[in-house]
């Protein structure tokens, strides 16, 4: 199994504020994914980056895949109290779909 | 709209019972999976399938057995429940090919006394 540890495991920030997570690993991923996940409910997909160096932008999210493919970061700007939720990044590591999943972040942005 | 629905929100069992736990999923996926998820861990895989009738164990598989008779349907199965079985169970689909995007279901919390 392919570990993918997350950091940090929990951000406070208020309204207005920038943060930045961060997804590493060791091992090489053929994509990696980014979820978020509110209380009571399963992960939603937000995006998937395929492409070392690849940056995609979603509003005011910003998702960057490293270079050598083996770490990623998802950054937000302006931060707004509907983005609190659990982010979880996951890499593809096999042709069947199977993910390996970080820890997460939980990410809490106060009024 | 796609949907992938679990049979309970809510589950409480004692130890020893044997618990079934059901997803649905409407979008046709071939991929379906069981996961736990606990705090601080993520979600860990237990076991995962690619076709009716086929499965293959993933991370966890200790303490569960699965059933896929037909397409749309995954079933977990704890034969005989203990405590250190309680936690949120997520189950997902996806597609066998493209961008292997998982849907997932609302999960399952089980409580086990």
């Amino acid at each position: 199994t392919q570990l993918l540890e997350q950091s940090p495991q929990f951000l406070s920030i208020q309204e207005g504020e920038n943060l930045t997570v961060y997804c590493n690993s060791s091992s090489v991923f053929s994509s990696l994914q980014w979820y978020r996940q509110e209380p009571g409910e399963g992960p939603v997909l937000l995006v998937t980056v395929v492409t070392g160096g690849e940056v995609k932008k979603l509003k005011r999210l910003t998702f960057q895949f490293g270079d050598a493919r083996k770490d990623s970061s998802l950054h937000i700007t302006a931060a707004q109290t509907g983005d609190t939720g659990l982010y979880l990044c996951a890499g593809l590591y096999d042709s069947w779909g199977k993910l390996q999943f970080g820890a997460g972040t939980q990410v809490v942005v106060t009024p | 709209d796609v949907k992938v629905t679990q049979s309970s929100r809510y589950l409480v069992k004692r130890t020893g019972e044997k618990v079934f736990l059901e997803c649905v999923q409407d979008m046709d996926h071939e991929n379906m999976f069981w996961y736990r998820q606990d705090p601080g861990l993520g979600l860990r895989l237990i076991y995962f399938s690619y076709d009716v009738k086929m499965k293959e164990k993933g991370d966890i598989p200790e303490g569960y057995s699965v059933s896929r008779e037909k397409k749309e349907r995954f079933s977990l199965i704890l034969e005989s429940a203990s405590t250190n079985q309680t936690s949120m169970y997520l189950c997902a689909s996806s597609p066998l090919k493209g961008s292997y995007e998982q849907y997932f279901g609302p999960g399952t919390r089980l409580t086990v006394t």
